[in-house]
């Protein structure tokens, strides 16, 4: 089965400094990653993600970059926030049909951002 | 309500004893997934429903762990017999499942401890 693993476990960044997280998986069928973010208090919410026929995409100061050939892909958060601290998950699947929500997760990356 | 509910938020309990956990997914959700984060681990993948039915039990640990979905609605995860290995955050997912979008929306989840 599929295997993902997440790196950094902790993170620690200045306000405004970027973040990199980055993942890994083992299944060349998967084709859909997405990111999750978990805050305290709160469910796990979708932030961003990618399918396999994309190598970027951005959306404000969130990015995801794929690179099926090597089986990784990373988080990049710019200009971070107080605000962007929590729990972020990367997550690989077959992302087709009843398969979508039927995801292989990382460990988690706790991310701190210091004002 | 607007997200998905889960109950309990917490619960303790005796090893040996059997736990139900519920999960009331957004409304119109026909996808509906359990998912379970132990402690330091990623999310797991426990069951998937699309309406009444679990067309994906593979992520069930044992056979002592059961879920139901009745109404296509609102779900509830059976474990019997707990045993401390069972402790962690149970999750609940809710999905449209549409072809453009996998996103899940997360519960807060339940915290179970066996004791």
């Amino acid at each position: 089965g599929e295997n993902v693993e997440q790196h950094p476990s902790t993170l620690s960044v200045q306000e405004g400094d970027s973040a990199v997280i980055k993942c890994t998986y083992s299944d060349s069928a998967s084709n859909y990653f997405p990111w999750y973010k978990q805050e305290l208090g709160k469910g796990s919410q979708l932030i961003i993600d990618i399918r396999s026929n994309v190598g970027e995409k951005k959306d404000q100061r969130i990015a995801v970059t794929l690179n099926k050939t090597a089986k990784h892909f990373s988080l990049h958060i710019t200009e971070t926030q107080p605000e962007d601290s929590a729990v972020y998950f990367c997550a690989a699947g077959l992302g087709r049909g009843s398969t979508l929500g039927r995801l292989y997760f990382g460990r988690g990356t706790q991310l701190t951002v210091w004002p | 309500g607007a997200g998905v509910s889960q109950s309990p938020s917490n619960k303790v309990t005796e090893k040996g004893k059997d736990v139900e956990l519920r999960c009331d997914p957004i409304s119109g959700h026909t996808a509906l997934y359990w998912y379970r984060q132990s402690l330091g681990q990623g999310l797991e993948f426990l069951i998937y429903f699309q309406g009444n039915s679990a067309p994906d039990k593979s992520g069930l640990p044992s056979d002592r762990f059961s879920a139901e979905r009745t109404g296509g609605s609102v779900s509830t995860l059976t474990i019997q017999r707990t045993q401390q290995e069972d402790s962690a955050v149970y999750l609940c997912a809710s999905s449209l499942l549409s072809a453009n979008t996998g996103e899940l929306f997360f519960g807060e989840g339940s915290r179970l401890t066996v004791l």
